[in-house]
This record gives C-alpha cells, sequence and structure tokens, in this order.
C-alpha cells in the first residue's frame, strides 16, 4: 500500500479563499481523522470519522471548516473563507477500528494563506 | 483542559547519551499509550506503545516505562544518534470503542549532538 496519500502538498492562497484539502487513507482502514499543526498550538485534532461518518468535529475552530468522507477512499477538509491564522500543515491519518493508537499520517499539506 | 503533559520541552543530548522524555496524562479511561516520533517535514510515525498492564516495553534502543499509579509514563532512547533527533509526541487512547481517539501531548524536540 502507498500509505496515506494528500493533496495538494503545499497549497498557497490569498485570504477569502476557499481551500480544499485532499485525503485518501490507507486502504481496509476504519477511522480517519483530519489534524493541525503550528508551533504555537502543537497538534490539534480537528474531526474524524468511523466508516465514513463523522464521530466528533469538536475540534472543528469555527464554521468556516468543513470536512467530508463520501466513501471510504477519499475525504476533504474544506476552509471558506480562508484566513491568515489557518495558515499551518494540515494532516490526515488513519487507523484499523481497534488500533487507534496506530495512526498512519500522511506528509500533510502545509497551507500559508495571505 | 490538556489531558496529557510532556516534559521537558527540549532536549539536548550528546551522541552516545541517554535521552528521557516524561509524560503524564489525567484520563484513567487510556487503555493505550503510544509514542510518535517526528522528522521535519513529515508526518508523524509510530515509535513504540504500551498498554498499562505492562510495566516496560523495550524495542532496539527505545524502551517505554509505565507507571500506572502516578499516570505517568517515559521514553528512554538508549545510546542516542544524530539520527535520533526528531520531534517525539507522547500520546494516549482508548484502544477501541465509541469515541477511540488519540490525545497527543505538544511534543518535544530532541536534538543529539554529533
Amino acid at each position: 500500500d502507498a500509505g496515506v496519500i494528500q493533496s495538494p502538498r503545499h497549497e498557497v492562497t490569498e485570504m477569502g479563499q476557499e481551500v480544499t484539502l485532499r485525503c485518501k487513507p490507507i486502504s481496509g482502514h476504519d477511522y480517519l481523522f483530519w489534524y493541525r499543526q503550528t508551533m504555537m498550538r502543537g497538534l490539534e485534532l480537528l474531526i474524524y470519522f468511523n466508516n465514513n461518518v463523522p464521530i466528533d468535529d469538536s475540534g472543528m475552530p469555527e464554521d468556516r471548516f468543513s470536512a467530508k468522507m463520501p466513501n471510504a477512499s477519499f475525504s476533504t477538509l474544506k476552509i471558506q473563507p480562508s484566513e491568515p491564522r489557518d495558515s499551518a500543515v494540515y494532516f490526515c491519518a488513519s487507523s484499523l477500528w481497534d488500533r487507534v493508537y496506530e495512526q498512519y499520517f500522511g506528509p500533510g499539506t502545509r497551507l500559508t494563506v495571505t | 483542559q490538556q489531558q496529557v503533559k510532556q516534559s521537558p520541552q527540549s532536549l539536548i543530548v550528546q551522541k552516545g547519551g541517554i535521552s528521557i522524555i516524561n509524560c503524564a496524562y489525567e484520563n484513567t479511561a487510556f487503555d493505550y499509550f503510544p509514542w510518535y516520533q517526528q522528522f521535519p517535514g513529515k508526518g508523524p510515525a509510530l515509535l513504540i506503545a504500551i498498554r498499562p498492564d505492562v510495566s516496560e516495553k523495550k524495542e532496539g534502543r527505545f524502551t517505554i516505562s509505565f507507571n500506572k499509579s502516578a499516570k505517568q509514563f517515559s521514553l528512554h532512547i538508549m545510546d542516542s544518534q544524530p539520527g535520533d533527533s526528531a520531534t517525539y509526541f507522547c500520546a494516549a487512547s482508548r484502544r477501541t470503542g465509541a469515541n477511540s481517539k488519540l490525545t497527543f501531548g505538544k511534543g518535544i524536540t530532541l536534538s543529539v549532538r554529533p
């Protein structure tokens, strides 16, 4: 397996624009997690899905953020409108249902909002 | 409320020395305690994990020590090498069940001097 795949790897956009981050989890994994990493706040869990169903979105900063998982092999994280404070590295991770402690992370998307 | 706390915040060790990173948790419902390693530009990757019914687990130069009564666990890196220079995160989770997710510490940066 190629591991967790994220695209794009880098995104530079202007404030107010819509940003869509994409993730393909490892085939057969039941859980999918979206994280945000910054120097100030560390690694934050934004939202996670179990079998394509959102379980906990309490980490989503505000209504500008939304996430979907239309099928087992694809998820998106959307920011609309984007703001400079959204600049961070966004990671997607996946795991099996009985090994949540063993998450496989993608390479991340570095987002810069100017 | 930070449920998993790491110390120290950063660590510098000479090559060949022992690196020790400590972690404390609050939620007694946690039943798996992994350590993740992250190199610059990469996503975190599972390094080693321990269950609370085990007091110590060793994999190569990496050892986790667990103290259930104190709600603390630590990572020991023996014979530290410059290639071990990375950010280390402790984490805690429920292995399975509803609301299973990883709670990460803030991470510490380890630098191993040649």
